[in-house]
């Protein structure tokens, strides 16, 4: 079964304007880690943001912040005053307590316009 | 600089042919893993490392073997037994993948590694 779900294929967004990246899980542990990627067409996986699930707070790092909803089983990417720069592909990605490696989703390619 | 080099960052392979793709981590990092990219696809696991001379298969194991002699070493072969290699492989480290703090440690990746068939 599918542990990490990214609806959207494609994203586009105006420079400046915010964009919110979806992502759903899933897993029957308690505890557990929600990660996002950025990989831009230079293949390198770029780490953004991290969330355990026992944290309190969205994590926020920078221009990115991260909209927990632990009973919806949601880990949204924000990002704010999008840049040209931020055009990439955007990864999802968990660790849970049955698995030793990151689970990946299908990834959500972001285009900022100008 | 620290870091995971990947190379090469282009490999042709011929019919029959096993081909290696070298991974090397100077990150004193205890875990490695392989990851195949096919395009426009996430990420999915080939096989990971948590110590030397131990790995394990990840979720499309078959027609792939590695080996974790030395902690900065894990190369990827891919054999003849693959029928269809043609995809980009980014090799990944961590800290651990084990423990009580493992579910934190975030993946460190290289640039990657295109393979195509001739």
């Amino acid at each position: 079964a599918q542990k990490i779900t990214q609806t959207q294929p494609g994203m586009f967004v105006q420079e400046k304007e915010a964009v919110t990246l979806d992502c759903t899980y899933d897993t029957s542990d308690q505890s557990y880690g929600l990660f996002w990627y950025k990989q831009p067409s230079s293949g390198e996986m770029i780490f953004l943001i991290y969330q355990g699930s026992y944290d309190e707070q969205n994590a926020t790092e920078g221009r990115y912040s991260l909209n927990f909803q632990k009973a919806r089983k949601s880990a949204n990417l924000v990002i704010s005053a999008s840049q040209l720069g931020d055009s990439a592909m955007y990864f999802c990605a968990m660790r849970d307590t049955g698995r030793r490696a990151l689970t990946f989703g299908s990834g959500t390619r972001l285009q900022v316009q100008p | 600089d620290g870091g995971i080099t990947q190379s090469p960052k282009y490999l042709f392979r011929k019919e029959g042919q096993n081909v290696t793709l070298s991974c090397e981590q100077n990150l004193n990092h205890d875990a490695m893993y392989w990851y195949r990219q096919d395009p426009g696809q996430g990420l999915r696991l080939i096989y990971y490392s948590q110590i030397v001379n131990d790995f394990q298969k990840g979720d499309i194991a078959e027609g792939y073997s590695v080996s974790r002699e030395k902690k900065e070493s894990f190369p990827l072969t891919v054999t003849s037994a693959q029928k269809n290699p043609t995809a980009f492989y980014l090799c990944a480290s961590s800290i651990s993948s084990s423990g009580q703090g493992a579910r934190r440690e975030k993946l460190f990746f290289g640039s990657g590694t295109q393979l195509s068939v001739l």
